[in-house]
């Protein structure tokens, strides 16, 4: 099966600096990779994912970036904002026809005023 | 114009006492997955539903059951429950031809 990793476990950063999370995958196959924001006592929110046919994709503050080569890809957030702090989840989906995601260990990112 | 429900948001139950989670959800998906999501930890799943074919998971304690009558409700029955099973569950739903899960806000079962 498939298997997700994430570094770092934890991040600080200043507020308005940016913070980069990475992921590895195991399995060439896998070709849907979400991004998951969940704040305290709340619930995993969607806040950016791409496919496995585009390199790069980029929503306001918050950018992804695939390299399917290397098996990895990475959630850049830029300006940071006390808003930003949470946990972060990655996760890759198998091909289609399978519905499950294969979730990373999680990052706390916490921004410092 | 909530899309996914799960009910009751919070669970207090005693050590071997049987409980069920419910959730329900507006968006008409085919799919609909519980799972468990322990302190600092990711969500871990423990089964799903593609329509009314359920997939359990190889790791999933004989403990936990699930039942999906409709495509709207998704049931969460934990037979026994023990001190190692209080955590946050949550619901999700997946549509055939999206790729978003969709989570309900969870529910936090207490185990006494």
């Amino acid at each position: 099966g498939e298997n997700v990793e994430q570094h770092p476990s934890t991040l600080s950063v200043q507020e308005g600096d940016s913070a980069v999370i990475k992921c590895t995958y195991s399995d060439s196959a896998s070709n849907y990779f979400p991004w998951y924001k969940q704040e305290l006592g709340k619930r995993p929110q969607l806040i950016i994912d791409i496919r496995s046919n585009v390199g790069e994709k980029k929503d306001q503050r918050i950018a992804v970036t695939l390299n399917k080569t290397a098996k990895h890809f990475s959630l850049h957030i830029t300006e940071t904002q006390p808003e930003d702090s949470a946990v972060y989840f990655c996760a890759a989906r198998l091909g289609f026809g399978n519905e499950k995601l294969t979730f990373g260990t999680g990052t706390r990112l916490t921004i410092i005023p | 114009d909530a899309m996914v429900i799960q009910n009751p948001r919070y669970q207090v139950t005693q050590f071997g006492k049987p409980v069920t989670l419910s959730c329900s959800q507006t968006l008409n998906h085919n799919v609909m997955y519980w799972y468990q999501q322990k302190s600092s930890q990711a969500p871990k799943l423990l089964f799903h539903y593609y329509d009314k074919d359920f997939n359990n998971e190889a790791d999933t304690p004989d403990n936990f059951q699930s039942r999906r009558p409709n495509t709207s409700f998704c049931f969460l029955d934990i037979r026994s429950p023990g001190l190692g099973d209080a955590a946050m569950y949550l619901c999700a739903t997946a549509g055939t031809s999206a790729n978003e899960q969709f989570f309900g806000p969870g529910t936090r079962l207490t185990v006494l």
